[in-house]
């Protein structure tokens, strides 16, 4: 089945600074990649996602890449906010609709 | 509009008694997906329906856990003869799944302690 591997587990910014979170996945079948953002005792939110025949799709300061190739896909967050603190995960899933694998989840920290 | 629900949002059970968890999807939404996610971790898989039809049941640790969604809106996640392993939060979500919509929207979950 299919395997999703996320680096790093924490990160830790100055605000204003970049993050990049980075997923592997291991069924080449997957086409479906979203992104959580959670907050200690908050659900799953989705923040951005990203389908199999496209390469890279952009929201305002997140977007995210898909190399389909190497099966890995990243999450960019740009001049990041303490607002932007929370754990991020990722996901794929092999069919539209279906089920989804998740990463272990990156705890992101946006220091002020 | 109204997001996905779930009751109760915390349950805390003695080893052995039965349990069950309730989710409410967002109106007109086809799907609905049971999730587990134990604390430090990221959300696993438990079962899938589309509408009243459970497709995939795969994730489902044991024969203990039962779901139901009998007139394809509201499900219903039994646990019988809780252990402490099944400590964990229950994620529902839910997704129109129609019209090339396949966002999978997730519930605040419901925070069961195995005592």
């Amino acid at each position: 089945g299919e395997n999703v591997e996320q680096h790093p587990s924490t990160l830790s910014v100055q605000e204003g600074d970049s993050a990049v979170i980075k997923c592997t996945y291991s069924d080449s079948a997957s086409n479906y990649f979203p992104w959580y953002k959670q907050e200690l005792g908050k659900r799953p939110q989705l923040i951005i996602d990203i389908r199999s025949n496209v390469g890279e799709k952009k929201d305002q300061r997140i977007a995210v890449t898909l190399n389909k190739t190497a099966k890995h896909f990243s999450l960019h967050i740009t001049e990041t906010q303490p607002e932007d603190s929370a754990v991020y995960f990722c996901a794929a899933s092999w069919s539209y609709g279906n089920k989804l694998v998740f990463g272990a989840g990156t705890i992101l920290r946006v220091k002020s | 509009g109204a997001g996905v629900s779930q009751s109760p949002r915390y349950k805390v059970a003695k080893r052995g008694q039965d349990v069950a968890l309730r989710c409410d999807p967002i109106s007109g939404h086809v799907s609905l997906f049971w999730y587990q996610q134990a604390l430090g971790q990221g959300p696993e898989f438990l079962t899938y329906f589309q509408n009243e039809a459970q497709l995939d049941k795969s994730g489902l640790p044991s024969d203990r856990f039962f779901a139901e969604r009998p007139e394809g809106s509201v499900s219903t996640l039994k646990i019988q003869r809780t252990q402490q392993e099944d400590s964990a939060v229950y994620l529902c979500a839910s997704s129109r799944n129609q019209g090339g919509l396949y966002e999978q929207y997730f519930g605040p979950g419901t925070r069961l302690t195995v005592t």
